[in-house]
């Protein structure tokens, strides 16, 4: 089975701070691990996807295969950061996207 | 535009009464699906339909019954609804070969009374 764990619901900095958002999976083969995001209000998003080893909007997620884990940072939090993230994975032969149960990001000014 | 649409995007009524959504893409995807988010904000998969098959049926209710009348269009309709009804519900398309790449549309609310 495969199963996603964000074990914060909700994480609060300051703007400038360093920001770091933990995702936690378990799955029996070579998962593909993706963040999706949600402004206030707006559709949900895919930010990135480890396979592309990108940064998109200065985050950047490394696929820790050893600790399970895809924690997304960003050096310099801004206020347009704030928004709800979405930690998912999925098989590289599966039907479905499974989807952590998201953290709630606000960064005040 | 290109995107994923849904409507209603707003959805208010009373208990025991049935209802759809429709939802539509022209991303030329292959496979669709319905999610909900509850209250708090946790995001289920219910239904994905690839060209017009379904493929995922999760636990949910036989009250909820999808239809794909073609590759661009997967509606959800429900019967005799009832409070837990009331969430967020979510359509996706994702292209062929990439389902971890999904594209959302913008979320029907149903509030049931």
């Amino acid at each position: 089975a495969q199963r996603v764990t964000q074990p914060e619901k909700l994480l609060s900095v300051f703007k400038g701070a360093p920001v770091e958002l933990k995702c936690n999976y378990s799955y029996s083969g070579s998962p593909e691990l993706f963040w999706y995001v949600q402004y206030s209000r707006q559709r949900l998003q895919l930010l990135l996807r480890h396979i592309s080893r990108e940064s998109i909007k200065g985050f950047t997620a490394d696929l820790n295969k050893g600790e399970t884990s895809f924690h997304l940072k960003k050096p310099f939090a801004q206020e347009e950061d704030s928004a709800m993230y979405y930690c998912a994975l999925s098989g590289p032969s599966g039907s479905r996207l499974t989807f952590g149960e998201g953290t709630q990001l606000t960064v005040n000014p | 535009d290109t995107a994923v649409s849904q409507t209603p995007k707003y959805l208010v009524t009373q208990m025991g009464n049935d209802k759809s959504i429709k939802c539509e893409q022209n991303l030329g995807h292959d496979t669709m699906y319905w999610y909900k988010q509850d209250s708090k904000k946790f995001l289920k998969i219910m239904f994905s339909y690839n060209n017009k098959e379904l493929i995922i049926n999760e636990t949910v209710p036989n009250r909820f019954s999808p239809k794909s009348p073609d590759k661009a269009h997967l509606n959800l309709h429900i019967n005799s609804l009832e409070l837990g009804d009331s969430a967020v519900y979510f359509c996706a398309s994702s292209p062929r070969g990439r389902l971890g790449e999904q594209f959302f549309g913008p979320g029907t609310r149903l509030t049931v009374l």
